[in-house]
């Protein structure tokens, strides 16, 4: 069972840059576990910023990017703003059969 | 546009059954297969399942095996999750998301209490 790891929280001033990362216990994080960024605030669905690596949605704003990053994926915020404070969640999955998913355990943002 | 339309919250007793709804639309729904997702109060996300919405398929998570059931009715592109013999610790809100590309429903929140 792949334990998937986050920061538990981090925080970024307004209009700064920073990057979240997504490990594996299994080893390296690649673009076979086709990594997701989930954004969730207060009272609302999770909805995904990024999948498959480094894919955005048409709802994503453009300061999001995802990567991958010393064996790890990446969600970068380029130019942080106050409605960016949220939990972001990675999701792996490590089979194309079972298509199993493993939720990491959320990085708490604080934008300040 | 994609979308997944969850039904409404459930206030059930201990021992009951509750059926969530999914009624997906906007793509082929045996195009893709469904996840379900389970959110306790202050807590992550983890996955329970999904089940091929082409084979019709159920894959179950560990923890979710037995009192579960995961099911389709493509006649209305709807994904249904069953929870029989409810228990207090089953309260969470119940998400749907869809295979690939990651869209999610707007949650279900089931609420077991005597």
């Amino acid at each position: 069972q792949a334990v998937v790891t986050q920061e538990p929280s981090l925080t970024v001033s307004p209009g700064g840059t920073v990057t979240l990362t997504c490990g594996s216990s299994t080893g390296p994080v690649t673009s076979g576990h086709w990594p997701y960024w989930l954004q969730q605030k207060p009272g609302q669905a999770p909805r995904t910023l990024i999948y498959d690596t480094y894919n955005r949605h048409s709802w994503t704003p453009a300061r999001f990017s995802g990567s991958l990053l010393g064996g790890k994926a990446a969600l970068t915020l380029s130019g942080a703003q106050p409605e960016d404070e949220a939990d972001y969640y990675c999701l792996l999955s490590y089979s194309s059969g079972a298509r199993p998913w493993f939720f990491g355990g959320g990085t708490k943002l604080t934008v300040l | 546009q994609v979308q997944l339309v969850q039904s409404g919250s459930e206030l059930k007793k201990p021992g009951a059954s509750v059926k969530v709804s999914c009624k997906a639309s906007g793509y082929t729904f045996t195009s893709y297969g469904m996840h379900w997702v389970r959110q306790a109060p202050g807590q992550g996300l983890e996955w329970m399942g999904w089940i091929n919405s082409d084979t019709w398929n159920p894959t179950y998570a560990q923890g979710f095996t037995g009192r579960f059931v995961f099911s389709l009715d493509t006649s209305v592109s709807t994904a249904y999750l069953q929870i029989n013999s409810l228990k207090a610790e089953d309260t969470a809100v119940y998400y749907c998301a869809r295979d690939k590309a990651g869209y999610w429903g707007q949650g279900t929140l089931v609420t077991v209490s005597s």
